[in-house]
């Protein structure tokens, strides 16, 4: 079946740090790959997605490539702000249902 | 285009009484799905349809559980006998013709089996 592994959290960093969150994933079938983000109080939003080997989507100053080879979708930011503070999921979907299929999440806090 | 709604926002109940939620999904996303999270983890698919027909359920949802779409648009899903396990949030998504895997979510019915 489908999985998805993030890295452990939570993870806290200061204003203008690098941010890397690893996510990697076992699909049976092709996946299409995403971030979706879940700011306090609000409701989980798409951040970017990539739906074949290679393609990287980008949203906010926020990356992530699609890596067949490593069956991975890192997410990188070269310099968080505070309002990057948030819960990160990362998810796949294959199939004709696309339904997704969740990592655990982790937690990212930027201190000023 | 006013996103995904989901109604109550929060249900507080008892063990063994029923509940139901609603969601109305983003005007002609024809994909609704529904999710369960829990405190601590991803969301996790429960079922979903596409116009009003439901065409898959996890294992996840159990004989207590029901979920309809009557005429393709809001949907419901009803927690019959609930039991403290049931604590969680349930999220409901929608997604549009032209991009059947951009699922776009709405804010989620905490509820709380005491």
């Amino acid at each position: 079946g489908n999985s998805v592994t993030q890295m452990e959290g939570p993870v806290t960093l200061s204003e203008e740090a690098f941010l890397t969150i690893n996510c990697t994933y076992t699909a049976t079938g092709y996946p299409s790959l995403f971030w979706y983000v879940q700011y306090p109080g609000e409701g989980l939003q798409l951040l970017l997605k990539a739906t074949k080997a290679d393609d990287k989507g980008s949203n906010k100053g926020f990356e992530a490539t699609y890596r067949k080879e490593t069956t991975s979708f890192h997410l990188e930011k070269g310099s968080v702000q505070v309002s990057d503070s948030a819960v990160y999921f990362c998810a796949l979907s294959t199939g004709a249902n696309s339904k997704l299929t969740f990592g655990k999440g982790i937690t990212l806090s930027v201190r000023p | 285009d006013t996103g995904v709604s989901q109604n109550p926002r929060h249900k507080i109940t008892k063990r063994g009484q029923n509940v139901t939620f609603r969601c109305d999904p983003i005007s002609e996303h024809n994909r609704l799905y529904w999710y369960r999270q829990t405190l601590g983890q991803g969301p996790e698919f429960l079922t979903y349809f596409q116009n009003e027909a439901q065409l898959e359920k996890s294992r996840l949802l159990s004989d207590r559980f029901s979920a309809e779409r009557p005429k393709g648009s809001f949907s419901t899903l009803e927690i019959q006998r609930t039991e403290q396990g049931d604590s969680a949030m349930y999220l409901c998504a929608s997604s549009p013709p032209a991009s059947q895997e951009t699922q776009y979510f709405g804010p989620g019915t905490r509820l709380l089996v005491l």
